[in-house]
């Protein structure tokens, strides 16, 4: 398709369990950037890539979160030893280019209850 | 710290009532904005945004926003709503020198047929 893909739709998962969460950005896109959206609050970031390089993770929560995007396209968000407060709707969002003219285009989210 | 705040929650409106939604930020430089709409059911997409010039901005579905720079504020306006913009609202500015968009809390609008 021609948006941003993102799975599982949902993922549910006992405390301390791992998880993955996939995101394809619209093709060609050079940069993809992740948010965590808990329940009533706006999208908060998590994470930024430019094509392959991760430039700025000052959102990740704690060092049990870890993104990757080792091909430039791509991208992985890894919660280790999930716990409750983890449970979020998480959405990544791709944007043509680098600069802070392109709007960011997101995918429907993952959403993640931590039981 | 940077923040943005919408001050409203919940809207409840009549269709073609008129439509005004708060949106301020706390920073000093140069900003962009936009406002974001998530439908039912739906992702977020992209209403309207500011880079530089006019600073009244149309979006798509009948929607503007002003940018008031000396108050800090990026107002979403509507004249006459419809049922179908039921959705919530998120304002996001992105601040110079960040890669990232900052988001507001949102605001949930009804709009009563």
């Amino acid at each position: 398709g021609a948006g941003v893909s993102q799975s599982p739709r949902y993922k549910v998962a006992k405390r301390g369990q791992d998880v993955a969460l996939r995101c394809d950005p619209i093709s060609g896109h050079v940069s993809l950037f992740w948010y965590q959206q808990a329940l009533g609050q706006g999208p908060e970031f998590l994470t930024y890539f430019q094509n392959e390089a991760q430039l700025d993770k000052s959102g990740l929560p704690s060092d049990r979160f870890f993104a990757e995007r080792p091909e430039g396209s791509v991208s992985t968000l890894k919660i280790q030893r999930t716990q409750q407060e983890d449970s979020a709707v998480y959405l990544c969002a791709s944007s043509q280019r680098e600069d802070s003219n392109q709007p960011q285009h997101f995918g429907d989210g993952t959403r993640l209850s931590i039981l | 710290a940077q923040s943005v705040s919408q001050h409203n929650h919940h809207v409840i409106l009549s269709e073609a009532a008129s439509l005004e939604l708060g949106c301020n930020y706390s920073y000093g430089g140069t900003v962009n904005l936009f406002w974001y709409v998530q439908y039912p059911g739906q992702h977020l997409q992209l209403l309207l945004k500011y880079f530089s010039g006019d600073p009244l901005v149309k979006g798509i579905k009948g929607f503007e926003a002003e940018f008031i720079k000396s108050k800090f504020s990026f107002n979403l306006r509507k004249p006459s709503v419809q049922w179908s913009d039921t959705a919530e609202y998120f304002c996001a500015v992105w601040m110079d020198s960040s890669y990232k968009l900052i988001f507001g809390s949102g605001t949930r609008l009804l709009v009563r047929p």
